[in-house]
């Protein structure tokens, strides 16, 4: 099952600048895709979230943009910091599933050098 | 903020032996989830539960597992007779209805020996 894809599995960034996370997702039903950010030994924890009907979403240093024709989401970090550096998970729901069923992607371990 | 809880933390098992991974939800949340990730690999839907009964379920969840609302805060996952592949993180997660973010615990991580 990989109805959503985190093809990199890690990303090396200079404190500074911007992270670029990416993800992709086959199933046209997901209607809300949410980025979670995960520390070692720790539960995901909620980032930021768009609706299918946006394009983008901004909350301060992080704003997910989402393309449905391509189905394709990103995350942007601006500026990146040594505290970013965590796996981040890209998540759908929807897709015909149970209510907030969330199905995930790989995960991509984002690396802030200072 | 409210979080959910989760307990034990770890947990060390013997193949074949039965393990109960607690989780206590966000009060007024509605709706709970129970997923786990293997090492190195991507966090996988379990089950999901609603009104005291399973919505929806993976093919992972098998006989061997089963989950309870026994009182009006706990949350648990069971695993009738642990295999060795049941070793991974698991995490509770629960949502308030009407909103989408959904709220995980800190895990329990589980090995099986």
């Amino acid at each position: 099952d990989q109805q959503v894809k985190q093809n990199s599995p890690s990303l090396s960034v200079q404190e500074g600048r911007i992270s670029i996370l990416n993800c992709d997702y086959t199933n046209s039903m997901f209607d809300y895709f949410l980025w979670y950010k995960k520390y070692p030994a720790e539960g995901p924890t909620f980032l930021i979230s768009i609706s299918s009907i946006k394009d983008k979403n901004e909350d301060g240093r992080f704003t997910v943009f989402l393309n449905k024709s391509a189905k394709h989401l990103s995350l942007h970090i601006v500026p990146s910091q040594p505290g970013d550096s965590a796996v981040y998970f890209c998540a759908a729901l929807g897709g015909g599933t149970s209510y907030g069923k969330l199905t995930f992607g790989q995960g991509t371990i984002l690396t802030v050098h200072p | 903020e409210p979080e959910v809880t989760q307990t034990p933390s770890h947990q060390v098992t013997q193949m074949g032996q039965e393990v109960i991974l607690r989780c206590v939800p966000i009060s007024n949340h509605l709706y709970f989830y129970w997923y786990r990730q293997i090492l190195g690999q991507k966090v996988e839907f379990l089950v999901s539960f609603y009104n005291n009964e399973i919505s929806e379920k993976s093919e992972i969840f098998d006989d061997q597992f089963s989950v309870e609302r026994p009182d009006g805060s706990n949350f648990t996952l069971k695993i009738r007779s642990t295999k060795l592949e049941d070793s991974a993180m698991y995490f509770c997660a629960s949502l308030t209805s009407g909103q989408w973010t959904q709220y995980f615990g800190p895990g329990t991580r589980l090995l099986v020996l």
